[in-house]
């Protein structure tokens, strides 16, 4: 089992570029979060999928990000224009049952200058 | 939404047992308890859950009073590789409201020599 992979793990780019976010979740599981980590905002949950739907985007910050889980072994968080305040490590996580713990990838650290 | 309350900081000694107390004083009837574990540019790791009583796993132990309104993380004979920052997180994990989800500030654990 390799685990939630998510690449890349670093990502630097300048301000108002397209940035896309990528990961695979353990295979079998049916659910799928996006979370971002920041020191002054610690861990959010941006947006948590079921069987490859959207349940719940309420965590998105604003309409420059959004996310699409195409299948059920993969989802890209994109970030159109990105803005310094971007700059976060984001993780994404999965799940087999929604009342199993989650086991999250290692996380993308994301710099935007 | 419940919202949880744990210490910004403890410090142990390895060899000791360590309890983490989390305040949650308005848990709905439906949330469930979740504690997860940190490390530095490592997402974070499931370590227990619990609804109700005491639940026991191979690396810890998750104590909930009656009320439910606090819980407990019981680490035995904390060791170096113990230090990392731990979350309580407390929610309705079927609700699908990426609101109930967030995780709290955590606690930073640091065991020493």
């Amino acid at each position: 089992d390799a685990g939630v992979i998510q690449s890349p793990r670093h990502e630097v780019t300048e301000m108002g570029q397209e940035v896309t976010l990528r990961c695979k979740p353990i295979s079998g599981h049916n659910s799928l979060f996006w979370y971002r980590q920041t020191m002054m905002r610690g861990l959010e949950l941006l947006i948590y999928f079921n069987n490859n739907v959207p349940i719940d985007d309420s965590g998105m910050p604003e309409d420059r990000f959004s996310a699409k889980m195409p299948n059920a072994s993969f989802s890209t968080l994109k970030i159109q224009p990105s803005e310094p305040r971007d700059s976060a490590v984001y993780f994404c996580a999965s799940t087999e049952e929604v009342y199993y713990g989650y086991t999250f990838g290692s996380g993308t650290r994301l710099t935007v200058v | 939404l419940a919202k949880t309350t744990q210490p910004i900081s403890m410090d142990s000694y390895e060899g000791q047992e360590v309890n983490i107390t989390c305040s949650h004083n308005n848990i709905a009837t439906n949330d469930y308890i979740t504690w997860y574990q940190q490390f530095p540019s490592q997402g974070p790791r499931f370590i227990i859950q619990g609804y109700k009583t005491k639940v026991t796993n191979e690396v810890a132990s998750l104590f909930i009073p009656a009320d439910r309104k606090s819980s407990t993380l019981s680490l035995p004979r904390v060791s170096l590789s113990d230090t990392a920052v731990y979350y309580c997180l407390v929610g309705d994990l079927a609700s699908g409201s990426a609101r109930q989800l967030t995780f709290g500030s955590g606690t930073q654990l640091t065991v020493l020599p």
